[in-house]
């Protein structure tokens, strides 16, 4: 069974530029979530999306967004990007259809704003 | 509020045991989840409680209370590829998770 894959593994901007972050979930899950990791800091919850909608949304700027697709795959997009935005973003996706399902993380794309 | 607390660092000796604790409070409660991450790695799921009590699988075992809000993760016999950060996460609704700051777990030789 293949995991959660993020796309691009790296990529680099420069400030007031635009990312776009994409994420396959595992087969069977509808829930993807987004997280931001700064370097040597904890996961800090972005957005979940779920059968298409988002559910929930991290204490975030408006300038990250996203979406899911019907084939429930995820974009994060970010928009005006900040030096402060430079870090790792994972991906994860649970399977929503019952409680208690752990989330299982892709290998995140590493963003680095110069 | 949401709040999870854990030891920044802990460091522990090869073949030794280690109890990495985990407190929280928040707005709700479905279940207590430990992930382990290596350093440029992705998260990857270790154990959940959902109910008090110990769950063991294999080296790693988590124990939960929930009227003290609180678990830890232990393990035992511990190897040089267990140097890592160990994250508490709690389930507070529907599927939404609460990552606790984590904790960098060195085993020295």
């Amino acid at each position: 069974e293949a995991g959660v894959t993020q796309s691009p593994t790296h990529l680099i901007k420069t400030r007031g530029q635009q990312a776009t972050l994409r994420c396959s979930p595992i087969s069977g899950h509808t829930s993807v979530y987004w997280y931001q990791q700064a370097l040597g800091l904890g996961l800090q919850f972005l957005l979940w999306y779920d059968e298409g909608e988002e559910r929930n949304r991290g204490n975030f700027p408006p300038r990250f967004s996203g979406r899911q697709f019907p084939n429930y795959s995820s974009e994060l997009n970010v928009n005006a990007l900040e030096l402060e935005d430079s870090a790792l973003y994972l991906c994860a996706s649970s399977d929503s259809s019952s409680s208690n399902q752990p989330q299982h993380f892709g290998d995140g794309t590493r963003l680095s704003i110069l | 509020g949401q709040n999870i607390d854990q030891p920044t660092e802990m460091t522990a000796t090869e073949g030794a045991i280690v109890q990495i604790n985990c407190t929280y409070q928040t707005s709700g409660f479905n279940g207590l989840f430990w992930y382990q991450q290596h350093a440029g790695e992705a998260p990857t799921f270790l154990s959940y409680n959902v109910l008090d009590g110990l769950e063991e699988k294999g080296r790693f075992s988590s124990f939960l209370s929930r009227s003290k809000g609180y678990s830890y993760l232990l393990l035992k016999e511990l190897q040089m590829k267990d140097s890592a950060s160990y994250l508490c996460a709690v389930s507070n609704y529907g599927q939404n998770f609460v990552f606790g700051p984590g904790t960098r777990l060195s085993v020295l030789p």
